[in-house]
């Protein structure tokens, strides 16, 4: 299995405040994603980065901002948390992206706003 | 309209059954790839198989299969003889195109709870 940890696993934090989450893997894979789940929807994308500094939006990056300094590491940023943005939060990477590379997940950070 | 149905919320099978998780999905690509991933109640996300759009035989993974049926775009994941610890959530998800922003990224479908009974 890819080394993949995300910290912290577990926030609890106020509406308004910024927040950080933080995916490492040890891979060394080129893409990099983070995602969000919620009950009812399925896994939704909200950043992506295919390399050191390059990074691009998924389906639901509203509120989201990302980046890739390094390529083992990947923020993701709440500028300002809303309660809309409690949820379970997974970070993946892959090798490649097309093709039948499968993403690894990291084990997820439960977020709530409260 | 959703690219990954998962009509199926709840499914029971009996130990030591067959059970098939249905997945459609809805894509113009001629070039995709379809994905099967297993999320037990500890919460991480477990890839299980893969098929791709050209591959022409099903793909089989241990006791996974994958029922792929390109006319009708259905990837129906197919578990052999159960086991308790397939209890879980199993969700389809579909990478289009080869390059571009649709091949970086997974659209996943709102999950099957799978329930094994002994």
């Amino acid at each position: 299995d890819a080394g993949i940890t995300q910290s912290p696993r577990h926030k609890v934090t106020e509406t308004g405040t910024p927040v950080t989450l933080r995916c490492h893997q040890t891979e060394n894979h080129r893409y990099m994603y983070w995602y969000r789940q919620d009950p009812g929807h399925g896994l939704r994308l909200i950043h992506y980065s295919y390399g050191v500094k390059d990074t691009d939006k998924g389906e639901v990056s509203d509120g989201y901002s990302v980046s890739r300094s390094k390529t083992e590491d990947f923020l993701l940023t709440l500028e300002s948390a809303t309660s809309s943005q409690t949820s379970v939060y997974f970070c993946a990477s892959s090798l490649e992206a097309g093709g039948p590379y499968e993403q690894y997940f990291g084990p997820g950070t439960r977020l709530t706003v409260t | 309209a959703q690219k990954i149905t998962q009509t199926q919320p709840g499914m029971f099978v009996q130990e030591k059954e067959a059970v098939t998780l249905d997945c459609t999905y809805d894509t113009s690509d001629q070039s995709y790839g379809l994905f099967w991933y297993k999320q037990p109640s500890s919460g991480e996300m477990i890839f299980l198989i893969y098929q791709g759009s050209y591959d022409e035989q099903n793909a089989t993974e241990g006791r996974y299969s994958l029922n792929f049926q390109k006319a009708r775009k259905s990837a129906n994941l197919v578990i052999s003889a159960s086991q308790r610890g397939d209890s879980a959530m199993y969700f389809c998800a579909m990478r289009e195109g080869l390059s571009g922003a649709g091949s970086y990224q997974l659209t996943f479908g709102k999950g099957t709870k799978l329930s094994v009974i002994p």
